[in-house]
């Protein structure tokens, strides 16, 4: 039951070049849309979040587009750094639907080289 | 800037046994949440927790678990006979309101190895 997809396991890139991390979803009740970043033992800390009725979200080098009618939504990172090298999650939920639950993909692990 | 913690950070338990793994949450937040991930697998929801109560709880969590709020500050996890596939790590989060309002903040987590 792969509701939230990552395709691509790992993304290495140049320091102060982009990153562009990409997801996939299958649900059409999903309306609400996260990027977690995740370092190795520690717990997912929140990045940036879009509404379904958003088409961008931006917050400093952070960015999030959805394409509702594609089911995608991707996270751009300009410039970026070697601190931002982590496991980046994908989240989505159903707010509509009244459900608590974030649905997570299975993660993209960025290597940002100097 | 206020935090989730989780204790212990790692928990080593026999196959049949019962665990309890601990959460503070962020102390406003209302609504409390258990996920985990097996290794190399994908972060799951297990449970939603408000007011005292199950909101919403997922297939896996069966009847081995429970959760409680024993406290006005602790938040806990039981397993009440784990099985080998109960090793994973268990993270806590909390938020001030609904998914549909806030963001879930999550803890460092807690792993959990039933031998």
């Amino acid at each position: 039951d792969q509701q939230v997809k990552q395709n691509s396991p790992s993304l290495s890139v140049q320091e102060g070049r982009i990153s562009i991390l990409n997801c996939d979803y299958t649900n059409s009740m999903f309306d609400y849309f996260l990027w977690y970043k995740k370092y190795p033992a520690e717990g997912p800390t929140f990045l940036i979040s879009i509404s379904s009725i958003k088409d961008k979200n931006e917050d400093g080098r952070f960015t999030v587009f959805l394409n509702k009618s594609a089911k995608h939504l991707s996270l751009h990172i300009v410039p970026s750094q070697p601190g931002d090298s982590a496991v980046y999650f994908c989240a989505a939920s159903a707010r509509q639907g009244g459900s608590e639950k974030l649905v997570f993909g299975k993660g993209t692990k960025l290597t940002v080289n100097p | 800037e206020p935090e989730v913690t989780q204790t212990p950070s790692h928990q080593v338990t026999q196959m049949g046994q019962e665990v309890i793994l601990r959460c503070v949450p962020i102390s406003n937040h209302l609504y409390f949440y258990w996920y985990r991930q097996i290794l190399g697998q994908k972060v799951e929801f297990l449970v939603s927790f408000y007011n005292n109560e199950i909101s919403e709880k997922s297939e896996i969590f069966d009847d081995q678990f429970s959760v409680e709020r024993p406290d006005g500050s602790n938040f806990t996890l039981k397993i009440r006979s784990t099985k080998l596939e109960d090793s994973a790590m268990y993270f806590c989060a909390s938020s001030f309101l609904t998914v549909s309002t806030d963001t879930q903040y999550f803890g460092p987590g807690t792993r959990l190895t039933v031998l």
